[in-house]
């Protein structure tokens, strides 16, 4: 059973900084590309970025308001997705999703969600 | 950036009732659109991909149609546990973009 756990949300004053953490099982992580889709409270959904397997070069790309602020990375010896949120705006503030991409396919699998909320 | 546009915002619905919802692209994405069904505090669901592919374990009373810029997304007959919010999806673009979602209102 495909599983994605995500950790790290918390409260952070704008400017500040927080990294996310998504724990996968159930499939080969090391083979998979990974998104991050964010929600806004009572909002829409909304994709942050992705980042290739490492066989496929492990490049990422970015959606444009969080471009050269957000860094995902992943760890495949820990079958681990990270998000690093640096300088947050409060527009930032939402619940962040894990999931699987299939390179062409629709989202099968979501995490639960980690929610991420940027306040003075 | 490829737009996705849902319409209506908000639909009040009876239990047994056929629903509708409509997605537009801003450009022809063939038929790389998905739809999801999500419920308050929990992730999204795939309901349908490839704009008419019903997923594993989906009630048949759901259906997708459409390509190009159009689609739909059909209930045939409403039950208690399709009150909901429903998005588009397009997976056509590397850059995923989503509709504003339509939430299906007990009338």
């Amino acid at each position: 059973e495909v599983q994605l756990v995500e950790s790290g949300g918390g409260l952070v004053k704008p400017g500040g900084s927080l990294r996310l953490s998504c724990a996968a099982s159930g499939f080969t992580f090391s083979n998979a590309w990974m998104s991050w889709v964010r929600q806004a409270p009572g909002k829409g959904l909304e994709w942050v970025g992705r980042i290739k397997s490492k066989t496929d070069g492990g490049t990422t790309d970015y959606a444009a308001p969080v471009k050269g602020r957000f860094t995902i990375s992943r760890d495949d010896s820990k079958n681990t997705l990270y998000l690093q949120m640096n300088s947050l705006k409060t527009e930032d503030t939402a619940v962040y999703y894990c999931t699987t991409d299939g390179h062409g396919e629709p989202i099968y699998f979501w995490g639960q969600g980690t929610l991420v909320t940027v306040s003075s | 950036d490829i737009q996705m546009t849902q319409s209506p915002s908000t639909l009040s619905a009876s239990v047994g009732d056929r629903v509708t919802i409509t997605c537009r692209a801003s450009q022809s994405i063939s038929s790389w659109l998905a739809w999801y069904q999500q419920k308050p505090g929990k992730a999204p669901k795939l309901l349908i991909y490839k704009a008419s592919s019903l997923e594993s374990g989906v009630p048949s009373r759901f259906s997708g149609s459409g390509s190009g810029t159009e689609f739909t997304l059909t209930i045939s007959s409403l039950q208690p546990d399709d009150f909901a919010t429903y998005y588009c999806q397009q997976y056509n673009s590397y850059q995923w973009t989503f509709g504003q979602g339509t939430k299906v209102e007990i009338k």
